[in-house]
């Protein structure tokens, strides 16, 4: 268990709607990461967030927002859903940003869109 | 643009050594990553080169030439259970974590 939770563990929904996947970082950590997983694709960095900031933003769609709460929890929401976007979305924490920090990945957020 | 290369799959025999290559072209640098993805699993990290030279961890070992823009994950004494997806990753100058796109890792009895 890397202390890092994500909910839900799966979300079926249909084009065009709204979703939000929360993660909770382990105690402790300030960053919080973003990350999409699609079949048999790497991992494509969405955005970062460290102590509430944005931090690093990757090639995040319009569609999607995310932030970093006050309690250091974060919610991605995704929205106007299309086909392509079912894929496992993982959220990732560490401790800091910089040279030599270690991601904590949570369990991931299936997503599938019909 | 930026970009980290690795061999998409690698075949190797159980109690053997493999080697997984990366390539990385980035803006900025700060040090290699490696993370492990069983099927259906979340990335665990497994190492970190920020310097070159070789980091051993246990069966794990990973190597970085920064001249080169090169690295590799050394595992040996092969178990099934590292048959997985073997990822590195880089933190560019802009603070993004970028990962390659993964190589299987497949062992043979």
């Amino acid at each position: 268990d890397s202390g890092v939770t994500q909910t839900p563990k799966h979300l079926i929904t249909a084009t065009g709607q709204r979703v939000t996947l929360r993660c909770s970082p382990r105690s402790g950590d300030l960053s919080v990461y973003w990350y999409q997983q699609s079949l048999d694709q790497g991992l494509q960095f969405l955005i970062q967030y460290y102590n509430g900031e944005e931090r690093a933003k990757g090639n995040i769609l319009e569609r999607f927002s995310a932030q970093q709460f006050p309690d250091l929890h974060s919610e991605l929401n995704l929205s106007s859903l299309e086909l392509g976007d079912s894929a496992l979305y993982f959220c990732a924490s560490s401790v800091q940003w910089g040279a030599g920090e270690k991601l904590f990945f949570g369990s991931g957020t299936q997503l599938s869109v019909l | 643009g930026q970009s980290l290369e690795q061999p998409s799959e690698v075949t190797a025999v159980e109690g053997a050594i493999v080697q997984i290559n990366c390539t990385y072209q980035t803006s900025g640098f700060y040090g290699l990553s490696w993370y492990q993805q069983h099927d259906g699993g979340a990335p665990t990290f497994l190492s970190y080169n920020a310097l070159d030279g070789l980091e051993e961890t246990g069966r794990f070992s990973s190597f970085l030439s920064r001249s080169d823009s090169y690295g590799y994950l050394l595992l040996q004494e092969l178990q099934m259970k590292d048959s997985a997806s073997y990822f590195c990753a880089v933190r560019d100058q802009d603070d993004k974590i970028i990962f390659g796109k993964g190589t299987r890792l497949h062992i043979l009895p």
